[in-house]
């Protein structure tokens, strides 16, 4: 059962523009939202987390949008740049980030130039 | 201060084979966590060790073992190896187990390829 849902699988954007991945979740006891960026030949790197205390959390070009009672959450790239042509993996953990994450299957972002 | 170090980073093994790939946490760090990387399936997760003990075990058969050291260093052993097992396998580590899962730091990865 996959416990994180994740989409689009793949995703192309012209430079300037927003990226946005979506993510839902089924389990209630998740409480922390973490957003991953991998590069070829690399292992992930967090992004960017969220908690459900909020709706929106956001660091430079990057923003997490959280919707708590329809279980989804989001990452928005503004300003797409080709340098953020990576995969992006959410995740979800529960009991505070004390719990093993769950990740959802990731999306392959292309910015053109 | 030097990152999450994988040894060695590409393995081929035949099937029937077993396999031990390393992990060297940052230094400081006492979590140790396990993930398999696959296209299809993504990232799931294996294990995760704190102070020499298995504290959390994921969905894989009993093939998939690791270990603790006690200066944090862990080993992953796959028995038996089948062509299914071919996959990046990921380290990361954390300071602490408590929020461990918050500031996880991953390797670049083992690739393992099972002919």
């Amino acid at each position: 059962q996959q416990q994180v849902k994740q989409s689009p699988q793949s995703l192309i954007v012209q430079k300037g523009g927003i990226s946005i991945i979506n993510c839902a979740y089924e389990n209630t006891a998740f409480d922390y939202f973490p957003w991953y960026q991998q590069f070829p030949g690399k292992g992930p790197a967090l992004l960017i987390a969220i908690r459900p205390d909020v709706s929106e959390k956001k660091e430079g070009r990057f923003t997490i949008s959280f919707n708590k009672s329809a279980k989804q959450f989001s990452l928005h790239i503004m300003d797409s740049q080709p340098g953020d042509s990576a995969t992006y993996f959410c995740a979800a953990s529960s009991q505070g980030g004390s719990e093993k994450l769950v990740f959802g299957k990731g999306t392959k972002l292309t910015v053109n130039p | 201060k030097a990152g999450v170090t994988q040894t060695p980073r590409y393995l081929i093994k035949t099937r029937g084979q077993q396999v031990t790939l390393s992990c060297s946490p940052i230094s400081g760090h006492r979590s140790v966590s396990w993930y398999q990387q696959t296209p299809g399936q993504g990232l799931q997760f294996l294990f995760e060790y704190f102070s020499e003990t298995q504290r959390n075990k994921g969905n894989f058969p009993g093939r998939f073992s690791g270990r603790q050291f006690s200066n944090s260093r862990s080993e992953m052993n796959v028995s038996t190896l089948e062509l299914g097992d071919s996959a990046l396998y990921l380290c990361a580590s954390s300071l602490d187990y408590r929020g461990t899962y918050e500031k996880l730091f991953f390797g670049s990865g083992t690739q393992l390829s099972v002919l």
